[in-house]
């Protein structure tokens, strides 16, 4: 089956640092990939779409400039929160699609973020 | 506004049989996913439902009436191990994927 992998599956930092997740799909080639937020006891928040080699689509309040994604290539996606606080402690996951499909999305396993 | 309601929390009994229901209203349609999410864990794909009916896949079912903007997902035999967050998601006429805030299932013995 398709697998999703992500990296760290928990991260603590400081206030004011950039902490950077990556995002592969082990077994498939993902043209598309989904970066979602999930702050406890709520839904997935999806803050951007990324396509490989074309810069990300992100939703309306996320702020690019904090929050960058590269998808540099068909198994590899990163997001790089900037400058981070503690606002920004958050379940992290992205999602990978084959064939840029919804009904095909396969999820990471997240990433923890603590931002102290 | 579009809008997902399903219930916060159901408790069940280990075997037993639970239906969580969903409905929405979302500008347009496209399909509606139900995915189980464990605690600290990303969600998994259940199901997805475009046509009206039921949908039967092992222990689980997905129902959806577009019509009523009605969605339910049925587990039976229910084990320990469905004790999960369930997840409605439907995606609407602009390919946006709208989530529900999820139904804690709690299974007890």
């Amino acid at each position: 089956g398709a697998v999703v992998s992500q990296h760290p599956s928990r991260v603590i930092c400081k206030s004011g640092t950039s902490v950077k997740i990556e995002c592969r799909s082990l077994d498939f080639q993902a043209t598309t990939m989904f970066w979602y937020r999930q702050f406890p006891k709520q839904s997935l928040m999806l803050m951007a779409t990324s396509n490989e080699g074309s810069k990300a689509t992100y939703e309306q309040g996320v702020e690019k400039d904090k929050f960058l994604i590269n998808h540099a290539s068909l198994t590899l996606s990163t997001l790089t929160v900037t400058s981070a606080h503690p606002e920004d402690s958050s379940f992290y996951i992205c999602s990978a699609s084959e064939s840029g499909g919804w009904n095909e999305q396969f999820f990471g396993p997240g990433t923890r973020l603590t931002v102290l | 506004g579009q809008n997902i309601d399903q219930p916060t929390e159901m408790t069940a009994t280990e075997g037993a049989i639970v239906q969580i229901n969903c409905t929405y209203q979302t500008s347009g349609f496209n399909g509606l996913f139900w995915y189980q999410q464990h605690a600290g864990e990303a969600p998994t794909f259940l199901s997805y439902n475009v046509l009206d009916g039921l949908e039967e896949k092992g222990r689980f079912s997905s129902f959806l009436s577009r019509s009523k903007g009605y969605s339910y997902l049925l587990l039976k035999e229910l084990q320990m191990k469905d004790s999960a967050s369930y997840l409605c998601a439907v995606l609407d006429s602009n390919y946006q994927l709208i989530w529900g805030a999820g139904t804690k299932l709690i299974i007890k013995p």
